[in-house]
């Protein structure tokens, strides 16, 4: 079954960090661009980062440039989020979203998310 | 960068047609896919049209979309509104590597 599985959410204070893994099973991650998209509570869905499927191509957005950083373990079939100098504002569900499967370039699967918390 | 505005809201009754919109506030709508996705409460976002107007397997065919160049906007229509169809939907589309999403729209059944 192709599916997604965040892991590594939780409570953090502001200033720390946090490292948010996405399993893959059902597919092969690196055939694919992969994506971390988040949602603050009650808001909307922001994208914060993609990494190609070659890995040669990473990309940030503005808000979480220079503290975020996306990688993938191609041997554990994963994808990673660490997160550094988390703010309040970090405060979101995770997910981690395939692209360039059944529907173009569409975010075809999606985990289930995980939850981080920055608070003191 | 770009910003794809949606209404925040949008009500309609069962059975009736509702249309939501998606205006991209710079660069041509159409010079870059338009993506749809249905979220419902405590769940995953699922893709209701892909590509503009291209609709995955098992999404109803009363899911259309389309894309107006005139007013730099897609549209996303709902007919037969169905209690089911109640959830937030979010417009996505991609420009210089960086993926962009519209603030969402909350649909209401009434």
């Amino acid at each position: 079954q192709v599916q997604l599985a965040e892991s590594g959410g939780g409570l953090v204070k502001p200033g720390g960090s946090l490292r948010l893994s996405c399993a893959a099973s059902g597919f092969t991650l690196s055939d694919h661009y992969m994506s971390w998209i988040r949602q603050a509570p009650g808001k909307g869905l922001e994208w914060i980062s993609s990494i190609s499927s070659s890995g040669g191509v990473i990309n940030y957005a503005d808000s979480v440039k220079g503290r975020f950083t996306i990688s993938r373990d191609d041997y554990k079939n994963s994808l990673h989020l660490q997160m550094n100098s988390l703010r309040a504002e970090d405060t979101a569900v995770f997910y981690c979203a395939r692209a360039g499967g059944n529907y173009g370039d569409a975010f075809d699967i999606w985990g289930q998310g995980t939850m981080v918390t920055v608070s003191s | 960068n770009f910003m794809l505005t949606q209404p925040h809201s949008v009500s309609e009754s069962p059975g009736k047609t509702v249309a939501i919109s998606c205006t991209r506030s710079s660069g041509d709508i159409a010079s870059n896919y338009v993506q749809w996705y249905q979220q419902r409460p405590g769940s995953a976002p699922i893709t209701v049209i892909y590509e503009d107007n291209q609709r995955p397997s098992g999404v109803p065919d009363r899911f259309s979309a389309s894309i107006d160049s005139s007013s730099n906007s897609a549209s996303l229509t709902i007919s037969g509104l169905r209690a089911e169809d109640e959830a937030d939907y979010y417009c996505q589309s991609y420009d210089n590597n960086m993926e962009v999403f519209g603030g969402g729209t909350k649909l209401t059944v009434l």
